[in-house]
């Protein structure tokens, strides 16, 4: 599976569009791009996912760029309750369910 | 439709000892994944089932070991325990249809401490 990179820790204000990079230049023609979250002390959660269009779900966006190189994950108004680490993560979608986890990105959203 | 349900939810053991951890995926899910996830590795997977055969297998001592249901429950053991096993312990259950993309559906997971 292709290697991601994330920046550790962003910060958004309540109310506003987090955009949240990941970098994955090494992605194959078959990986998909997915999202998942954590909230503190909760399983991860499913966001979004995608191979080379845009997406769109009632939780966020999912933007890559043409040459599949990097992707933004988009939640259109934070809340609060958006506060979590946040994982970008490349993989083939036939190979058995196994997610490999980096280190993610923390986001803070504030009042 | 009810999520996944993970037993117990916090447990204590002792060095040497052996645990068992339950894990009942949502209905119709027919694959059941395990991660275990500490502070300093973060999230690692463990293994995975499918119509109760494992079908993918990842970086872990022969200790850790699971089984799966023909109901799709699965459990997961690990025994000798020591301390650097205190984690939380995640399950994930998913449709297991392999065509365009998975999603995983995680539970609660249980936190194991081991003193």
């Amino acid at each position: 599976d292709a290697k991601t990179t994330q920046p550790t820790s962003m910060d958004c204000a309540e109310g506003r569009a987090a955009n949240l990079p990941c970098n994955h230049s090494t992605i194959s023609g078959n990986e998909y791009v997915y999202w998942y979250r954590q909230i503190h002390s909760q399983g991860p959660q499913y966001i979004i996912h995608g191979l080379k269009n845009n997406e769109t779900n009632e939780m966020a966006s999912l933007i890559i760029t043409e040459d599949r190189k990097s992707s933004t994950l988009i939640l259109p108004h934070a809340t609060l309750r958006d506060t979590a680490v946040y994982y970008c993560i490349v993989r083939v979608a036939q190979a058995g369910t196994a997610l490999i986890f980096g280190k993610g990105t923390t986001l803070s959203v504030s009042s | 439709k009810a999520g996944v349900t993970q037993t117990p939810r916090y447990l204590i053991k002792t060095r040497g000892q052996q645990v068992t951890l339950s894990c009942s995926p949502i209905s119709g899910h027919r694959s059941v994944s395990w991660y275990q996830q500490t502070p300093g590795q973060g999230l690692q997977f463990l293994f995975e089932y499918f119509s109760e055969t494992q079908r993918n297998k990842g970086n872990f001592p022969g200790r850790f070991s699971g089984r799966q249901f023909s109901n799709s429950r699965s459990e997961m053991n690990v025994s000798t325990l020591e301390l650097g096993d205190s984690a939380l312990y995640l399950c994930a259950s998913s449709p297991g249809q392999g065509s365009l993309g998975y999603e995983q559906y995680f539970g609660p997971g249980t936190r194991l401490t081991v003193t």
